[in-house]
């Protein structure tokens, strides 16, 4: 069973620009969340998804940040208007159950 | 609101060296709780957990017990190896989206 599985690794974009981020959760998982890591920091919640939906999105700025989780393909994350503050690690993690979640490698943007 | 404390670190040990990481935590309700462990480059891992007051968790010689009257979840090992090295974060869970709040992570550094 491959793990979760996020693109790109890394992401260069500069300011004003586009971001999309995929996750692609572990076969057989309907649950996935989104989490943010800044420098020096720990992990912050920003989005949990189910299948269609958005569940809870009290962790996500309210301005230029998207997330969705379509019925077919993986869950992305889009940030619109990049500025240089959402240089961060940014990780998936899905779930089979509420009980454990498994943690994909990450995207590491920097916007320049 | 919820809240995961961890010791200030870095922490650096001499191989086979007892460790001790502490952590506490603010919850509302009945968290489960976790150690996740990350390596340079790469996304989080869950080392180990519990669900209940007195539970302990344990793995690779790593092992943590859920102390409700201290609300603390203290993560220890016997002897640690070079390839301890990391980052360690504590976590908790609570209610039906069981989003993880994290600690601030602490980094190990183990020589030889």
């Amino acid at each position: 069973n491959a793990g979760v599985m996020q693109n790109p690794r890394h992401l260069v974009r500069r300011r004003g620009q586009e971001a999309r981020l995929r996750c692609s959760p572990m076969k057989g998982h309907s649950h996935v969340y989104w989490y943010r890591q800044l420098p020096e920091e720990g992990l912050k919640f920003m989005v949990y998804l189910q299948k269609e939906n958005i569940i809870d999105e009290s962790g996500m700025p309210k301005e230029r940040f998207s997330a969705e989780f379509p019925k077919e393909g993986p869950s992305i994350l889009r940030i619109q208007q990049v500025v240089r503050g959402d240089s961060a690690a940014y990780f998936c993690a899905s779930s089979p159950d509420f009980e454990t979640q498994y943690f994909g490698p990450g995207t590491r943007l920097l916007v320049l | 609101g919820n809240s995961v404390t961890q010791m200030e670190g870095p922490v650096t040990l001499s191989e086979e060296a007892f460790l001790t990481i502490n952590c506490t935590y603010t919850a509302t309700g009945y968290p489960s709780l976790f150690w996740y462990v990350q390596y340079p480059g790469e996304g989080l891992q869950l080392l180990l957990k519990a669900t209940k007051a007195d539970d302990k968790g344990s793995n690779k010689g790593f092992e943590a017990t859920y102390r409700k009257e201290t609300t603390s979840f203290h993560l220890e090992k016997g002897s640690v190896q070079v390839s301890d090295s990391a980052v360690y974060f504590c976590a908790l869970a609570t209610g039906a989206n069981s989003k993880l709040t994290f600690g601030k992570g602490i980094t190990l550094s183990v020589r030889p």
